[in-house]
């Protein structure tokens, strides 16, 4: 049982490139959602999805695009990467809201 | 008013001691409140979590203490191990919305 797949773990993007972030779960998760996580802030939510064909914003959406064509993935794409958008993003999926969130392994992206 | 604020920041504790970390919350609609364990390189998992009509949940070593009058909940570890240090997050959702969490705490058990 694979749970939570995230590619790649390591990134390393110039100013003005853009990319995409995979995720991909296995559990048959309505919900999932992206998390970017900064020393000292906790986890903010970048975007999130309750199902194939919907996705909302989170607390930091800017400059992040999403779309969930399936259930199971739910890939983040960076527009123009930013050095403001150094960081380790997670994938996150769960059954419904307020139960266990299940998180891939992490993407560590370093924007020069 | 939708925030979650965790404290302390980092915390170190000899091993076998009871370390404590605490958040509190102001949306008096918050009905589910867990706490995540996350190691370096890794993402955050579930460690316990609770509703608020129970004053305590324990699982193993690690106990939840909710504190509804107060809006405040708590994880203790209890005969803490070197294995135990990593970064611990409280959380909190209504049922119909998003986890809020907390910044998190560095925990280190010294051997």
């Amino acid at each position: 049982n694979a749970g939570v797949t995230q590619t790649p773990k390591f990134q390393v993007l110039k100013t003005g490139q853009s990319m995409t972030l995979q995720c991909a779960q296995d559990m048959n998760h309505e919900y999932m959602s992206w998390y970017r996580q900064d020393p000292g802030m906790g986890l903010r939510l970048i975007h999130y999805s309750v199902g194939a064909g919907i996705t909302d914003q989170g607390e930091v959406p800017n400059g992040y695009n999403v779309s969930r064509s399936t259930t199971e993935d739910f890939p983040l794409r960076l527009l123009s990467a930013a050095p403001s958008q150094t960081s380790v993003y997670f994938c996150a999926s769960r059954k419904g809201f307020g139960t266990e969130a299940f998180f891939g392994q992490g993407t560590r992206l370093t924007v020069v | 008013q939708q925030q979650v604020k965790q404290s302390p920041q980092s915390l170190i504790v000899q091993k076998g001691g009871i370390p404590i970390i605490n958040c509190a919350y102001e949306n008096t609609a918050f009905d589910y409140f867990p706490w995540y364990q996350q190691f370096p390189g890794k993402g955050p998992a579930l460690l316990i979590a609770i509703r608020p009509d129970v004053s305590e949940k324990k699982e193993g070593r690690f106990t939840i203490s909710f504190n509804k009058s107060a809006k405040q909940f708590s994880l203790h570890i209890m005969d803490s191990q070197p294995g135990d240090s990593a970064t611990y997050f409280c959380a909190a959702s209504m049922s119909n919305y998003q986890l809020i969490w907390g910044a998190g705490t560095k925990l280190i058990i010294k051997p």
